[in-house]
């Protein structure tokens, strides 16, 4: 089935250890996004990408990077993670940026020890 | 003034009877609406979208717009215990049309 995937599922890191986490996508969509979402609060859009063309939400910490070598992966860098980074991290794509949904990934838990 | 607002909840409805989800937004221009459900621990799934004025139905599901009044909402008929969750209301913003702003979300609790 088309779908967006994304690995690990859990991730578990020490303070300062960079990460790396992994979404792709069988849906040929232009655009993908990457979310944090913390507990009982919105997703927070980190990054979106219409195909190569990369953009930076401006509260984005410089902590956090990404790459999007083809169309079907995208990668999210968090190099020197801290207790603050915690979160859920999802992955999600569109068709294009206006008038179509985005279709989520089932997310990523990260645990900072 | 947030740009998309919603009721944080929780909100209590009894099973069988009706929900009802609202969401105002604040960029009068916008166009495209959705709504996703997000159960604890998962992420969001979406259940409906709406781009005209008017209702749209989908099964036990009722989007609701009314551009002139900036505000769209989700009934959700029979109410069933599994759908209890939190409900996000997404928008298309016309000032931001790159992507689309969640709300907070309303939880929903649908007692037996």
């Amino acid at each position: 089935d088309a779908m967006v995937i994304q690995n690990p599922r859990y991730q578990v890191t020490q303070f300062g250890k960079p990460v790396t986490l992994s979404c792709s996508q069988t849906l040929n969509h232009n655009v993908m996004y990457w979310y944090q979402q913390k507990s009982s609060q919105a997703p927070k859009l980190l990054f979106h990408y219409y195909d190569k063309d990369f953009n930076n939400e401006a509260d984005t910490p410089d902590n956090f990077q990404s790459r999007r070598p083809n169309t079907s992966f995208c990668f999210l860098d968090i190099r020197s993670p801290g207790l603050g980074d915690a979160a859920m991290y999802l992955c999600a794509t569109s068709r294009e940026y206006t008038g179509y949904e985005q279709y989520f990934g089932p997310g990523t838990r990260l645990t900072v020890t | 003034q947030k740009e998309v607002e919603q009721n944080s909840g929780p909100l209590s409805v009894p099973e069988g009877a009706i929900a009802s989800l609202n969401c105002t937004y604040s960029d009068r221009g916008s166009q495209s609406f959705f709504w996703y459900r997000q159960y604890s621990g998962k992420s969001p799934e979406l259940i409906m979208f709406i781009y005209s004025n008017g209702d749209k139905e989908d099964g036990r599901f009722t989007a609701q717009l009314n551009k002139a009044s900036q505000y769209v909402s989700l009934l959700i008929r029979d109410s069933q215990p599994s759908d209890s969750a939190t409900y996000l209301c997404a928008v298309n913003l016309y000032s931001s049309a790159s992507k689309i702003i969640f709300g907070s979300g309303t939880r929903l609790s649908i007692r037996p």
